[in-house]
């Protein structure tokens, strides 16, 4: 089974400038997650979806950050304009249906590393 | 206050040691506690998760629950130098499918 897909892996951008992350989710997995992960500190949600629909939003900073699921299986997330405090890991992860009395199992792909200077 | 709190480390142990690591929570709505093992630059791998309060045990690897004192952790045993990697607690509330992450404890397994 192929894990999860993301690019770039990493990305240096200036501040201001706008940069766009792309997710390939496991075959067939409904759920699919963008997570932040600062440097030192543990991932962060900032949307989920499922399928092609938001099921939560509340942390992501809407007025940079914007994220879209076309057809319920690839995801982009996009920061414009970015601001140094961005620099992180953004990782996309992706989850099937859970069977009763389970979580979801989580699924995380590589991360793609983002310096913003 | 933050949700979930682990302590950092750096945790640095001999091969073959007991390794335990542990987070503590505030939201008592978190029903299901997880552990992710995190190699550098790749992404958290699932390790184990436990619904109740309780030991759960796979392997070299135990994790135990107290909901009462909200407080996790998660034993090693045998240690091996391919065990060095950050750990994170995880949780999941009811009604909710994301998770609440600790913000890691990096762990180095000497040989």
């Amino acid at each position: 089974e192929a894990g999860v897909a993301q690019s770039p892996r990493y990305k240096i951008i200036e501040k201001r400038q706008s940069v766009a992350f792309w997710c390939n989710p496991i075959s067939g997995h409904a759920t699919l997650y963008w997570y932040q992960q600062i440097l030192g500190q543990g991932p962060k949600l900032l949307i989920q979806f499922q399928n092609n629909g938001v099921v939560d939003d509340s942390q992501l900073p809407k007025d940079r950050f914007s994220a879209e699921r076309l057809k319920g299986v690839d995801s982009t997330l996009k920061i414009q304009p970015a601001k140094l405090e961005d620099s992180a890991v953004y990782l996309c992860a992706s989850s099937g249906m859970a069977s009763s009395g389970s979580p979801d199992t989580q699924y995380f792909g590589p991360g793609t590393r983002l310096t913003v200077l | 206050q933050k949700e979930v709190e682990q302590d950092p480390g750096p945790l640095s142990v001999p091969e073959g040691a007991i390794v335990s690591l542990n987070c503590t929570y505030s939201n008592s709505a978190f029903q299901y506690f997880m552990w992710y093992r995190q190699y550098s630059r790749k992404g958290p791998e699932l390790l184990m998760y436990t619904y109740s309060s309780g030991n759960k045990e796979d392997g070299r690897f135990t994790a135990q629950v107290d909901k009462s004192s909200k407080y996790i952790s998660l034993f090693i045993r045998d240690s091996q130098p391919s065990d060095s990697a950050t750990y994170l607690c995880a949780m999941v509330d009811t009604g909710r499918r994301a998770l609440t992450f600790g913000s890691g404890t990096r762990l180095q397994v000497q040989p």
